[in-house]
């Protein structure tokens, strides 16, 4: 049973410029979470998907937006990158009562 | 919003020994608690979580303590192990099931020496 799927793994971009990271959920979960989480810190939430809408966002401008599939996959996009943006992004899947599940994350590096 | 504060930053322990890890929070509405654990270059793993209706749980080595009136948690690890060695975060958030938001404290560098 495959676990939460992120990719890459790994992105180098430069500021100013968009980036879509993308996002497949634990087989059985309807609901994904995106998470930054910066060198040294706890994750901090981005934004909720359920049923192909945003339910929820965290403290993020709106250079940050997602989207979600039928098939409950996820994007994130983030435009005009800052060197601030440089982090781990985790992508979360969860169902009803169940606990989130974290995938190992895409690495950004904004140069 | 709700703020979790995460107490200490780092910690070692002789292998065998045991390590505490606490975190308060600030939301009083906040009614879940998990723990994760996460390696170098992997994503964050759920070890234990709690309810707020219950204050204490248990599962083997791990162990996690609630006080809602203190509004703090903390997790136990007994007979500690090198491979417990990683970050360890505290986690609160209030709402139902998948609705959840979670926030998370700064984390715990454990390093267990054989």
């Amino acid at each position: 049973d495959a676990g939460v799927t992120q990719s890459p793994t790994h992105l180098i971009k430069t500021r100013g410029q968009q980036v879509t990271l993308r996002c497949s959920p634990k087989s059985g979960h309807d609901t994904v979470s995106w998470y930054q989480q910066a060198l040294g810190q706890g994750p901090q939430f981005i934004f909720q998907y359920y049923e192909e809408e945003e339910r929820q966002r965290g403290n993020f401008p709106d250079r940050f937006s997602g989207h979600q599939f039928p098939n409950y996959s996820s994007e994130l996009n983030v435009n005009a990158l800052l060197l601030g943006d440089s982090a781990l992004y985790l992508c979360a899947s969860s169902v009803l009562n169940s606990p989130l599940h974290f995938g190992n994350g895409t690495r950004l590096t904004v140069t | 919003g709700e703020n979790v504060e995460q107490h200490p930053s780092t910690l070692s322990v002789q292998e065998g020994d045991s390590a505490v890890i606490k975190c308060t929070y600030s939301d009083s509405a906040s009614n879940y608690f998990p723990w994760y654990k996460q390696e170098l270059g992997k994503g964050p793993q759920l070890i234990i979580d709690i309810r707020s209706n219950v204050g204490e749980k248990k599962d083997q080595r791990i162990a996690v303590t609630l006080n809602k009136t203190a509004k703090h948690f903390s997790l136990h690890i007994t007979e500690t192990q090198p491979e417990d060695s990683a970050v360890y975060f505290c986690a609160a958030s209030r709402g139902p099931g998948s609705a959840r938001q979670l926030t998370f404290g700064s984390g715990t560098q454990l390093t267990v020496l054989p």
